[in-house]
């Protein structure tokens, strides 16, 4: 079955320590999208691609950058970590990126920044 | 700009009973709208979405949800709910600006007792 997924699920790090986030779908997805859930916020949009070679800022993408050399894989790369970055992050993908199109989500990975 | 409110942060309700998630959007287009919720420890998952059509939507588990044009509302109901449906629910807005990016409610926790 289609999948996507997320690794590692649990991380902790240090303060000015660079960290990646993979993000690995075997749907074939052009969209992938990642977020950070924070209390009190929901999900908020860091960087989005619509496909190999694109890459797109969302609203909180400060500290935070992504590349796609392929379908599969959106790794999230956090240039220099920091207390505030601390969270939950999700990986997403979507098939044709329409405005109604479902967006499915991976199980997460919990980032802790000390 | 596009903007999701969700009115409640917790809903705590009794099992058979049941229950209403309340969502509010603005938005000066048209706009789709989606119910993710997310279990314990896991990724969001597609419950229903609106796109055009019925204003009443019919989702999976049960829930239904209402789209209410001129009070800019899609709430979330259940007739009777179980242990089972307790999760955070995200009420979401896809609309212009770039096609499918979703902007997130701040969630509701439902929590269902015995």
């Amino acid at each position: 079955d289609a999948e996507i997924t997320q690794s590692p699920r649990h991380k902790i790090t240090e303060t000015g320590r660079q960290v990646t986030l993979a993000c690995h779908q075997t749907w074939n997805h052009n969209n992938m999208f990642w977020y950070r859930q924070d209390l009190g916020h929901g999900l908020r949009l860091i960087h989005y691609s619509y496909g190999v070679q694109d890459t797109n800022k969302g609203e909180v993408s400060d500290g935070y950058s992504v590349s796609r050399s392929n379908t599969e894989d959106l790794p999230l790369t956090l240039e220099s970590a920091a207390s505030s970055q601390t969270s939950v992050y999700f990986c997403a993908s979507s098939s044709q990126g329409g405005l109604a199109d479902t967006q499915y989500f991976g199980p997460g990975t919990r980032l802790t920044v000390l | 700009a596009q903007s999701v409110t969700q009115l409640d942060s917790q809903v705590p309700v009794f099992e058979e009973a049941p229950v209403e998630l309340r969502c509010n959007y603005s938005s000066s287009v048209s706009v789709y709208l989606f119910w993710y919720v997310q279990y314990p420890n896991q990724g969001l998952q597609l419950l229903l979405k609106y796109l055009s059509g019925s204003t009443l939507v019919k989702g999976i588990n049960g829930f239904e949800a209402e789209f209410n044009k001129s009070q800019t509302s899609f709430h979330l109901r259940k007739p009777s709910v179980h242990i089972s449906d307790t999760a955070e629910y995200f009420c979401a807005v896809s609309s212009g600006g770039g096609y499918n990016k979703l902007i997130f409610g701040a969630g509701t926790r439902l929590a269902v007792h015995p």
